[in-house]
């Protein structure tokens, strides 16, 4: 594997149930982000780990909670959902400091909540 | 706060056609980067060009080359004789440190047909 991955890269659920959407980097990054892309609105930054602490929320609701166990891998446990949270959610690796500004996505996890 | 507009929502060219997407932001920081990323249907975000706020100098990639003034706040891309394999959406994006809370607009679709 190269690059970003995520998984699953579709996922449906109800409201009530638990999941958990993984994404893994093979770049030897240090820094890994979630964003949300919503339909005809701007990328949205959710959260973002850089050296497995995370240094950015972005005032998103506690049905989302993000966890990086390590520099290679990041999940996003989602609880409790609402319709309006469907989107693509998108994974994102830097190497923190000297390459940050290139961030290297994965293809992403297309989340439907009914 | 920062803001990146980008004006064209939907643009469709025909192979071989030269087309330039619109980038305008808004941002008080003296020191900024900006981006541009393709997003092909698979999902996939691709890094493109990153150019930091000192450094005015428009740059070329084989059949892509980027303006940026900062006078007009503008930071536009343009793509020379087309192909069909550029259809995608191109977000721009504005940052004001390296790596963190990309600030995208809402994307430019690119339709290609041959």
């Amino acid at each position: 594997e190269t690059g970003v991955t995520q998984t699953p890269r579709h996922l449906v659920m109800g409201m009530t149930n638990k999941k958990s959407l993984k994404c893994e980097q093979h770049l030897g990054h240090n820094a890994m982000y979630w964003y949300k892309q919503s339909a005809k609105k701007p990328l949205e930054l959710m959260f973002v780990y850089s050296l497995e602490e995370r240094v950015e929320n972005n005032s998103v609701p506690s049905r989302f909670s993000p966890e990086c166990p390590n520099s290679s891998h990041l999940f996003l446990h989602l609880h409790t959902l609402q319709p309006e949270d469907s989107a693509l959610y998108l994974c994102a690796s830097s190497h923190y400091p000297d390459r940050e500004y290139e961030q290297y996505f994965g293809p992403g996890t297309r989340l439907t909540v009914t | 706060a920062q803001k990146v507009t980008q004006a064209q929502t939907e643009i469709s060219v025909v192979e071989k056609e030269d087309v330039t997407l619109d980038c305008v932001y808004e941002t008080r920081d003296t020191t900024y980067y900006l981006f541009w990323y393709k997003q092909p249907p698979s999902g996939e975000l691709v890094f493109l060009i990153r150019r930091n706020s000192f450094d005015e100098q428009n740059e070329i990639s084989g059949r892509y080359s980027w303006n940026f003034q900062k006078s007009t706040s503008s930071f536009n891309f343009t793509i020379t004789a087309s192909q069909v394999v550029d259809s995608a959406v191109y977000f721009c994006a504005l940052s004001e440190a390296p790596g963190y809370a990309l600030n995208f607009g809402k994307g430019t679709s690119l339709l290609v047909t041959p």
